[in-house]
């Protein structure tokens, strides 16, 4: 059973169009996350969400709108997709939001905006 | 200048030879985690750690609070040790506080 579980893996799709991946995670964490890795390999966090209440909003423009239906899921929706949207979407999640201990990843979506 | 520094950048290695990877931050922290990406993407969760030192198999970690600064050591190297390590470290302050700010990676090849 994987811990944390995205999908789809890779998305191709053209400019302007409104995209979503999922993210679910079976290990009972109380915070889950969302973060961008860019062409050059770097990690930057986008949102957390802790009990289903987002805690942090990371400059991420309002065309990224994540939803936690419960605190298992967290869904990345993306409206009008540019060009450097490309990249790999890496969803996470922790035991909780005060003391996170270890990180959970899922394996990435790769996202490739034409 | 990024908040979160590592080194190398990149760093090759024979199999079996002893590696360490240096990370230095610049803010209060309240915790530094190491993270490997391995080439085919995936992100595995090495070491968190607060304080002091933690060891797990070929792998230890060390952290100096004061001096800002944190190594992770690589016994015995493998090629199956080459990935891309990632220094992270959570705020303790801020508007930001409690989030997660990465460091570069370093790329670590291991030849057999």
């Amino acid at each position: 059973d994987t811990a944390v579980s995205q999908t789809p893996k890779y998305l191709v799709t053209q400019m302007g169009n409104d995209k979503s991946i999922k993210c679910e995670q079976n290990l009972g964490h109380d915070t889950m996350y969302w973060y961008k890795q860019d062409s050059k390999k770097f990690l930057k966090i986008m949102f957390s969400y802790n009990n289903k209440e987002l805690i942090i909003n990371e400059t991420v423009p309002n065309r990224f709108s994540p939803k936690s239906p419960d605190k298992a899921h967290l869904n990345l929706h993306i409206n009008s997709l540019e060009l450097g949207d490309s990249a790999v979407y890496f969803c996470a999640s922790s035991q909780q939001w005060e003391n996170t201990g270890e990180l959970f990843f899922g394996e990435g979506s790769r996202l490739t905006v034409l | 200048k990024n908040e979160v520094e590592q080194s190398p950048q990149n760093l090759t290695a024979q199999e079996g030879e002893f590696i360490t990877i240096n990370c230095s931050y610049s803010v209060g922290i309240s915790a530094l985690h190491w993270l490997q990406q391995h080439p085919g993407g995936g992100i595995v969760s090495l070491f968190m750690l607060s304080s002091g030192k933690k060891k797990h198999g070929r792998l230890i970690a060390t952290i100096n609070i004061q001096e800002k600064h944190s190594s992770l050591h690589i016994t015995a190297s493998h090629p199956r040790d080459s990935a891309v390590y990632i220094c992270a470290v959570r705020l303790l302050h801020g508007g930001s506080q409690g989030n997660l700010i990465f460091g570069k990676g370093t790329k670590l090849s291991v030849k057999p």
